[in-house]
């Protein structure tokens, strides 16, 4: 079965600090990979997405950037953190199944990110 | 392009109650709808989902009908318990991209 490895659980870091989450999905080969973040309140914010070895999205400019340098490998840095990347960030996949659809994103635990 | 609107919350409900959460969305083509979970401190899980028109997901004892008349996937639950107290999130996804709803934070009450 799939799983989704994300770490670290949580994050203090200082401003000005460089950032590196990274998030690994295992039992799956070529899938979509995402990076979301969610701010205080319950929204989620869609940050980068992945189809593709090398191949990122940017959803939103920002101080972040995402790397994939393996097919279930997605890392999502920062070379100065601010005070506004505070946030719960979430890592997702999903697979492009039949008839051109995509299945459901399966999400990871999650990286509380404190920036102080 | 796409959205999502669902209920706005909190919600607070006493246990064995009635529970229906409110989501319409807009999407061009054919999208796959969700209901996701969160809860607290947690990552998101998928509660249920409908592919096509039509489609009833149920999970848990939640249900929620893909209704492309009225481009609506409410969430119900005929008797909700204290472990239902979480976050939830509808959303729909077309192509390779997920949107959300705001999420509606449900509580319920012994």
């Amino acid at each position: 079965s799939q799983t989704i490895h994300q770490w670290p659980a949580t994050l203090v870091q200082p401003v000005g600090s460089p950032l590196s989450l990274e998030c690994t999905v295992e039992g799956t080969s070529n899938p979509n990979l995402y990076w979301y973040r969610q701010a205080a309140g319950r929204g989620l914010q869609l940050l980068f997405y992945s189809v593709g070895i090398g191949q990122i999205s940017s959803e939103v400019p920002q101080n972040l950037s995402a790397s994939r340098p393996q097919d279930r490998q997605f890392i999502l840095s920062s070379k100065k953190l601010l005070l506004s990347d505070s946030g719960f960030y979430l890592c997702a996949w999903s697979v492009l199944a039949d008839r051109g659809y995509n299945s459901p994103l399966h999400f990871g635990n999650g990286t509380r990110l404190t920036v102080t | 392009g796409n959205s999502v609107t669902q209920m706005e919350g909190p919600v607070t409900l006493s246990e064995e109650a009635f529970l229906t959460i409110n989501c319409t969305y807009t999407a061009t083509g054919y999208p796959s709808l969700f209901w996701y979970v969160q809860y607290p401190g947690e990552g998101l899980q998928l509660l249920l989902k409908a592919t096509k028109a039509d489609d009833k997901g149920s999970n848990k004892g939640f249900e929620a009908t893909y209704r492309k008349e009225t481009t609506s996937f409410h969430l119900e639950k005929g008797s909700v318990q204290v472990s239902d107290s979480a976050v939830y999130f509808c959303a729909l996804i077309s192509g390779s991209r997920l949107t959300f709803g705001e999420g509606t934070q449900l509580t319920v009450n012994p």
